[in-house]
């Protein structure tokens, strides 16, 4: 079975230019998450879906990122503009039944 | 606020012995709580959970242990092994399909 793919896995930018990042969570799990993990930190929720509903964006900056997730299967987050702050890895995670959540690989963001 | 402590960052131990990994919480609406394998340039991968309504789970060489009352769990790898030299989170939640709540990590070294 596959796991979550995530790209691209690495990504080097400019700041105030945009950014995209792209998750396919594992086939079947409804529910999808997208993480920020800062160096020497724990990754940390941005937003959560249920399907293509987004149910807690309560850490999402919505005044540079959004994300979608069109026919609730795969998924994707936008920086724009991005900033110097956002050089990050940014995780994207998937569950079955809301419980263990299955990470991918991960996109590593810098923005110079 | 830092709801999930791992207050020591890193670790040594010789193969052959038992690594114990120690993680402290402090909001008490946890009601379960995961520890995942991180290795350079991957996610998070999952490990070995527990519900708050047991005091103990095994899988393998992993058992995670709860104490409630303390607000603390730990993992224990027996017997170590070099290729579990990673870093290792501790991660919490409050219901179904919420978010995860990281540890700092502890970054676990196995020596030959």
């Amino acid at each position: 079975e596959a796991g979550v793919v995530q790209s691209p896995r690495y990504k080097i930018i400019e700041k105030k230019q945009p950014v995209a990042f792209w998750c396919n969570p594992i086939s079947g799990h409804n529910t999808l998450y997208w993480y920020r993990q800062n160096l020497g930190q724990g990754p940390e929720l941005l937003i959560r879906y249920e399907n293509e509903e987004a149910v807690d964006d309560s850490q999402l900056p919505k005044d540079r990122f959004s994300a979608e997730r069109l026919k609730g299967v795969d998924s994707t987050l936008k920086i724009q503009p991005a900033e110097l702050g956002d050089s990050a890895v940014y995780l994207c995670a998937s569950s079955p039944r809301g419980d263990i959540q299955y990470f991918g690989a991960g996109t590593r963001l810098s923005v110079l | 606020d830092q709801q999930v402590k791992q207050n020591s960052p890193s670790l040594s131990v010789q193969e052959g012995r038992i690594s114990i990994l120690n993680c402290d919480y402090t909001n008490s609406m946890f009601d379960y709580f995961l520890w995942y394998k991180k290795y350079p340039a991957e996610g998070p991968t999952f490990l070995i959970s527990i519900s708050s309504i047991k005091d103990k789970n095994e899988d393998g060489r992993f058992t995670v242990f709860l104490n409630k009352s303390a607000k603390h769990l730990s993992l224990h790898i027996v017997p170590s092994q070099p290729g579990d030299s990673a870093v290792y989170f501790c991660a919490a939640m409050t219901g179904t399909a919420s978010k995860l709540t990281f540890g700092t990590g502890t970054r676990l070294q196995v020596t030959l």
